[in-house]
């Protein structure tokens, strides 16, 4: 069964502390899709990144950073510096061979000034 | 539009009534989703459509539930006797499809749907 896990339920940092979101993913598939979305409160899921599953090289995107480990099945997401705008609710969620996606329960994060 | 386009954005209808959730996908967008978010939980896939045929409803709770895209562009999603336990954001997201290198799907801001 299709399955994506993030035992975070919220994160609270102060500004300018480095965070990791983690999210483990469980899948028969042997090719599939993953990805981050960030949902602030306005309520629009908005894109972050995608990881298929051929491609195990991390990704650095200004202060967003992704580590993808096919062993552990795990794909977390570091925000460095973390910024008062990063507070949101942010969701990995994974994509099977029919094209849903299959999400987490979401880790809501909250940055204090 | 730019990006996908729900509507309405709010919606309090009263236990029994039905209703319709209208969803704008991004021009071009083959795949298109529903999907409902409870409070505090990720978002539940509903159905999905490849252009106009509806090729996975395996996530509609009951027969209350259905949805359409005729001409395979704009999609409704209608629930008929609301109850209370349907009270949730309805998302909508549409994507360029599977055949693509472009996998991801892009959401709306999604329609929050009120049963009292």
């Amino acid at each position: 069964a299709q399955k994506v896990t993030q035992a975070q339920t919220e994160i609270s940092v102060v500004e300018k502390e480095d965070v990791t979101l983690d999210c483990v993913y469980e899948t028969r598939d042997t090719t599939y899709y993953l990805f981050w979305y960030k949902q602030p409160p306005s309520g629009e899921l908005v894109f972050l990144i995608r990881r298929n599953s051929f491609d195990e090289q991390n990704e650095i995107s200004g202060r967003y950073s992704w580590n993808f480990q096919k062993s552990t099945s795990s794909f977390n997401f570091t925000i460095t510096a973390s910024q008062v705008v990063d507070s949101a609710v942010y969701f990995c969620a994974l994509r099977d061979n029919t094209d849903k996606l299959i999400f987490g329960t979401g880790t809501r994060l909250q940055v204090f000034p | 539009g730019a990006g996908v386009s729900q509507s309405p954005r709010y919606k309090v209808a009263k236990r029994g009534q039905d209703v319709a959730l209208r969803c704008d996908p991004i021009s071009g967008h083959v795949s298109l989703f529903w999907y409902q978010q409870a409070l505090g939980q990720g978002p539940e896939f509903l159905t999905y459509f490849q252009n106009e045929a509806q090729l996975d409803k395996s996530g509609l709770p009951s027969d209350r539930f259905f949805a359409e895209r005729p001409e395979g562009s704009v999609s409704t999603l209608k629930i008929q006797r609301t109850q209370q336990e349907d009270s949730a954001v309805y998302l909508c997201a549409s994507s360029l499809g599977r055949a693509t290198t472009i996998p991801e799907a892009f959401f709306g801001q999604g329609t929050r749907l009120t049963v009292v």
